[in-house]
């Protein structure tokens, strides 16, 4: 069965950083791209960032460039994003997605909420 | 910036059928947007209903249907059941690696 399990969310002053994780079981994540899609209390959904099988190519949605970065750790099948200058505008819940062959998220997490205030 | 269009809200019967878009505020979409479609209920994460336009996810009743109608991509819903109210998320590839997700629709059953 595959799993997603998000971690490290929190509430944070504006300006602070944090490290989102999750951790895959249940398929070879090596074999994936991933992804991070989240969403604002009461808003939509919003992709975040992609990375590739082998973290070679990463990208990022605008108005997180420069201050978001995905990655992976494929021997701890574990996908990251450090979250830098946060800005009250990022709280949300972020979701951990896989990417399928067919240009879907075809798995997500549950989430991990991460609150951005004074 | 491109932004994906989606109506804000639908309302559809018992039983009935209701067909929600998905398209661009400028250009047209098609397959090589690879349109996919999500399904979310309050406090959970979303549930991929189609993917590549047309194609059912495992284990989504096939009174779900995707295509391209005119200019836009479309989830068709055949025979409403309450349980289908939910809001309901498009999302279209654009290239290298970004995607954007429409700002989602939420349908009523009643």
């Amino acid at each position: 069965e595959v799993q997603l399990v998000e971690s490290g969310g929190g509430l944070v002053q504006p300006g602070g950083s944090l490290r989102l994780s999750c951790t895959a079981s249940g398929f070879t994540f090596s074999s994936y791209w991933m992804s991070w899609v989240r969403q604002a209390p009461g808003k939509g959904l919003e992709w975040v960032a992609n990375i590739k099988l082998d973290g070679s190519e990463t990208y990022h949605v605008d108005s997180v460039k420069g201050r978001f970065t995905i990655s992976r750790d494929n021997a701890k099948n574990s996908l990251y994003l450090q979250v830098n200058s946060l800005r009250a505008e990022d709280t949300a819940v972020y979701y951990c997605a896989r990417v399928c062959s067919g240009y879907c998220f075809d798995y997500w997490g549950q989430g991990t909420l991460v609150t951005v205030s004074s | 910036q491109t932004v994906v269009t989606q109506e804000p809200s639908f309302s559809v019967s018992p039983g009935g059928t209701v067909t929600l878009t998905c398209g661009l505020s400028s250009g047209s979409v098609s397959t090589s947007s690879y349109p996919s479609w999500y399904q979310q209920t309050p406090g959970q994460a979303p549930r991929t209903l189609i993917y590549s336009t047309n194609t059912r996810s495992s284990g989504v009743p096939d009174r779900f249907s995707g295509s391209i109608l005119g200019n836009k991509a479309a989830l068709t819903i055949t025979g409403a059941q309450a349980d289908d109210e939910s809001d309901y998320y498009c999302v279209l590839y654009m290239r290298s690696g970004i995607w954007v997700f429409g700002g989602g629709t939420k349908l009523t059953v009643l």
